[in-house]
C-alpha cells in the first residue's frame, strides 16, 4: 500500500526542547514538503526538498531544520528557537507528471508545547 | 505576502444547490492550480487541478474555472451534498521552482 506516513500523531514537547517529526513515503516521489497549519492561516510552507541531499526554506523556516538523506524520508526538527511551535504539521510528497503536479499528504502530527 | 488568497473563510449552502469557492492569486508565474479538501485532524486530499493553459477542468460534480487575466480561480460543486462539508484549500505552483503555496482555506457547510 503506497502512501505517506507521519509519526507520531500527537506529540508533546517541553519548552526549550528540540523535537523531530517523522515523515516517510514509499511513493518514489522526488519532492517532499513540510507545512504548518494554524487556525485561520491555512497551510504555510516551512521547508521543501526537490531531491535527496537538497532542501530549500519555505515561508516560515525560522526555528525549524530538516534533512533529506534518503528519498523516502524527510524529518522535520522543531528547535527551541521556534517561538510558537504548537500547531498541526503536515508532510506532503509531490508527484510530477506531464499534466502537472499533485501533492499527497500524510495524516499530520499535532505538536503541543507544555 | 499572501500569494494565494481565499477571502471567504466560510460558505453555507443547501443540499442540492451549487457551491462556489473562490481563490485569488498574485504571482503571474503560477502555472498549475489545485484544490484540496480537508477534514479536521487529517491531511488534505486532492480534488481537482488545472493547468494555466486551460480555463476549465471538470471531474464529476467538481469543476474548476481559471481566469488568468483576473488571477482568479473557482471551484464549483454541483449538486452539493452534506458529505462535501469540509475545509477547501486552493494551491498554486510554479513548476520549475517546486514551490507549492496554499490559500487560507474556506469552510464549506452543506445543509441537508
Amino acid at each position: 500500500d503506497g502512501g505517506i506516513t507521519q509519526s507520531p500523531k500527537y506529540l508533546f514537547r517541553k519548552e526549550g526542547q528540540n523535537v523531530t517529526l517523522s515523515c516517510e513515503q514509499n511513493l518514489n516521489h522526488d519532492a517532499m514538503y513540510w507545512y504548518r497549519q494554524d487556525p485561520g492561516q491555512g497551510l504555510r510552507l516551512i521547508y521543501y526538498s526537490q531531491i535527496v541531499n537538497d532542501f530549500q526554506k519555505g515561508d516560515i523556516a525560522e526555528g525549524y531544520s530538516v534533512s533529506r538523506e534518503k528519498k523516502e524520508s524527510f524529518p522535520l526538527t522543531v528547535t527551541s528557537a521556534q517561538k510558537n511551535p504548537t500547531a498541526f504539521y503536515l508532510c506532503a510528497s509531490i508527484a510530477r507528471y506531464a499534466g502537472g503536479t499533485e501533492a499527497f499528504f500524510g495524516q499530520g502530527t499535532r505538536l503541543t508545547v507544555v | 505576502d499572501q500569494q494565494v488568497k481565499q477571502n471567504s473563510p466560510s460558505l453555507s449552502v443547501q443540499e442540492g444547490r451549487i457551491s462556489i469557492l473562490n481563490c485569488d492569486y498574485t504571482n503571474s508565474m503560477f502555472d498549475y492550480f489545485l484544490w484540496y479538501k480537508k477534514y479536521p485532524a487529517e491531511g488534505p486530499t486532492f480534488l481537482i487541478s488545472i493547468s494555466s493553459i486551460k480555463d476549465k477542468n471538470e471531474d464529476g460534480r467538481f469543476t474548476v474555472f481559471l481566469n488568468k487575466s483576473a488571477k482568479h480561480l473557482s471551484l464549483h460543486i454541483v449538486p452539493s451534498q452534506p458529505g462535501d462539508s469540509a475545509v477547501y484549500f486552493c494551491a498554486a505552483s510554479v513548476s520549475n521552482t517546486g514551490k507549492l503555496i496554499f490559500g487560507q482555506g474556506t469552510t464549506l457547510q452543506v445543509k441537508p
